[in-house]
């Protein structure tokens, strides 16, 4: 079956830009996770939502980054006036439950100039 | 202390090598674990799981130490396509999110 797709897959913004990431996570999986990986780091959490409810935001680095996944499928991460620490890639993963094995999609690399 | 620590390495084996990995975690509570692989430029994807003391999958084999709180992963007759970056991950009891370590590097060299 079809696994977690992200879009686009490159995207290169100027400083002050806005991004926005999106996220399509396996069919039936209600638990949707967004991380960020700098170079030669593992994954950083940044959100956690169950079906639409964002449970858990605590990874988020500053007020700049929103996520949302209105219907519970679908999320959508923005990333609001682009600074150059934001340049990374952007990892979705989905899983049936928080404790369970994640399915990671492909990224998003972001490059900030 | 880090949630969850690893050898960076690199490890550098010739084919046909045994390696083995450690990564210690600091919640004793935590109660499944997982080893993903991460080649250069794609997405971390999963190797194994462990739910109790070990698993073994072909040549690897995970096991859990949770009295010392730590997890190996035992690649036997090691091959070039091997050459990965291995994650060592551990959900928390109680979060939301799983904790990666920051992985470590294994090449092998023909």
């Amino acid at each position: 079956g079809a696994g977690v797709s992200q879009s686009p897959r490159y995207k290169v913004a100027k400083r002050g830009q806005d991004v926005a990431l999106r996220c399509d996570p396996i069919s039936g999986h209600v638990s949707l996770f967004w991380y960020q990986q700098a170079l030669g780091q593992g994954p950083e959490f940044l959100t956690y939502f169950q079906n639409e409810a964002q449970l858990d935001k605590s990874g988020l680095p500053s007020d700049r980054f929103f996520a949302e996944r209105p219907e519970g499928s679908v999320s959508t991460l923005k990333i609001q006036r682009t600074q150059q620490e934001d340049s990374a890639v952007y990892l979705c993963a989905s899983s049936l439950s928080p404790q369970w094995e994640q399915y990671f999609g492909p990224g998003t690399r972001l490059t900030v100039t | 202390r880090k949630e969850v620590e690893q050898d960076p390495g690199p490890f550098n084996v010739p084919e046909g090598a045994t390696v083995a990995f450690n990564c210690t975690y600091s919640n004793s509570a935590s109660q499944s674990f997982f080893w993903y692989r991460q080649d250069c430029r794609k997405e971390p994807k999963l190797l194994m799981s462990v739910y109790s003391s070990g698993n073994e999958d072909g040549r690897f084999t995970a096991q859990l130490n949770r009295a010392s709180q730590y997890i190996s992963l035992l690649i036997r007759d090691s091959k070039l396509s091997d050459s990965a970056t291995y994650l060592c991950v551990v959900p928390l009891t109680g979060a939301n999110n799983l904790f990666f370590g920051t992985g470590t590097r294994l090449t092998v060299i023909p």
